[in-house]
C-alpha cells in the first residue's frame, strides 16, 4: 500500500481558491487517487478521484503530477461548509481496501 | 433515496456485553464494508463484504463478526465488549472494487464501552 504524506492543517479565507497537497511516492502504476472529507461529525464523503490525467467534479478539481508522486485537490471558492478533514487515498484498482492516513484540517475563515 | 443508513446511533455498553450494530443500503450497491474511528485518528477497516455471501477480514477485525444478511444489510456483531472498542463506527458501501469506484458513508455509531 502507498505512503501518504498530508499537512496536518491548513487555513483559508472565505470564497479563495485551496490547494491542498498529498504525496504519494511509493505509488504504483495501477493505483487510483481517491479524496474523500469528513465534516464534523459525520461519516467520510467522496470527493474526487482519478488515475493519471487532471480531473474535474462539481466539487472540486485534482491535478495529479505527471510522475504521480503527488496530487492536489483545488477548492475553487473555500465555503465555511468546505472545513472538514480531507483525506488522500491511493488504491489499487480490484481492492476492497482503503487505508485512511490522518489527513489534512481545513479552517476557512470567514 | 436514504442511501447508508446505520443503527444505532449511540450505545453504550458494560465490558462483557455484546450487541449486534445495524447497517443498510438502498442504492443496489454490491460491496459494503464496517470501518471504526478512534479519537484524532482516520478511519480502519474491520471487515469488508465484496458481495452477498461472503465477507473477509480487514486491517483490525480481532472482536468483532459480521453478517451480510442480503444485498442490503450488513450487521458487525460485538460478542463480548471491551473497553479498547470504544469508537465510532461506520457502515460504507460501492458499487464495486474500491480501486475505481467510490465508497458512501453512513452517519456512525458512537460506542462507549465502560
Amino acid at each position: 500500500d502507498a505512503k501518504t504524506t498530508q499537512p496536518n492543517s491548513m487555513e483559508s479565507n472565505e470564497e479563495e481558491p485551496v490547494h491542498l497537497p498529498c504525496n504519494h511516492s511509493t505509488i504504483s502504476g495501477t493505483d487510483y487517487i481517491h479524496w474523500y472529507r469528513q465534516l464534523p461529525s459525520q461519516g467520510p464523503e467522496y470527493v474526487i478521484h482519478g488515475l493519471t490525467s487532471n480531473v474535474n467534479n462539481r466539487m472540486a478539481s485534482l491535478a495529479i503530477a505527471e510522475d504521480r508522486k503527488s496530487s492536489t485537490l483545488i477548492l475553487h471558492r473555500a465555503t465555511l461548509r468546505d472545513a472538514a478533514v480531507y483525506y488522500c487515498i491511493p488504491t489499487t484498482s480490484g481492492t476492497y481496501k482503503y487505508i485512511f492516513g490522518t489527513g489534512t484540517r481545513l479552517k476557512v475563515l470567514a | 433515496n436514504a442511501g447508508v443508513t446505520q443503527t444505532p446511533k449511540f450505545q453504550v455498553l458494560k465490558t462483557g456485553q455484546s450487541m449486534t450494530l445495524q447497517c443498510a443500503q438502498d442504492m443496489n450497491h454490491n460491496s459494503m464494508y464496517w470501518y471504526r474511528q478512534d479519537p484524532g485518528m482516520g478511519l480502519r477497516l474491520i471487515y469488508y463484504s465484496a458481495s452477498e455471501g461472503t465477507t473477509d477480514k480487514g486491517e483490525v477485525p480481532n472482536g468483532y463478526n459480521v453478517s451480510r444478511l442480503n444485498k442490503r444489510e450488513f450487521s458487525l456483531r460485538l460478542e463480548s465488549a471491551a473497553p479498547s472498542q470504544t469508537s465510532v463506527y461506520f457502515c460504507a458501501s460501492s458499487e464495486g472494487p474500491t480501486g475505481f469506484y467510490e465508497q458512501y458513508f453512513g452517519p456512525g455509531t458512537r460506542l462507549t464501552v465502560t
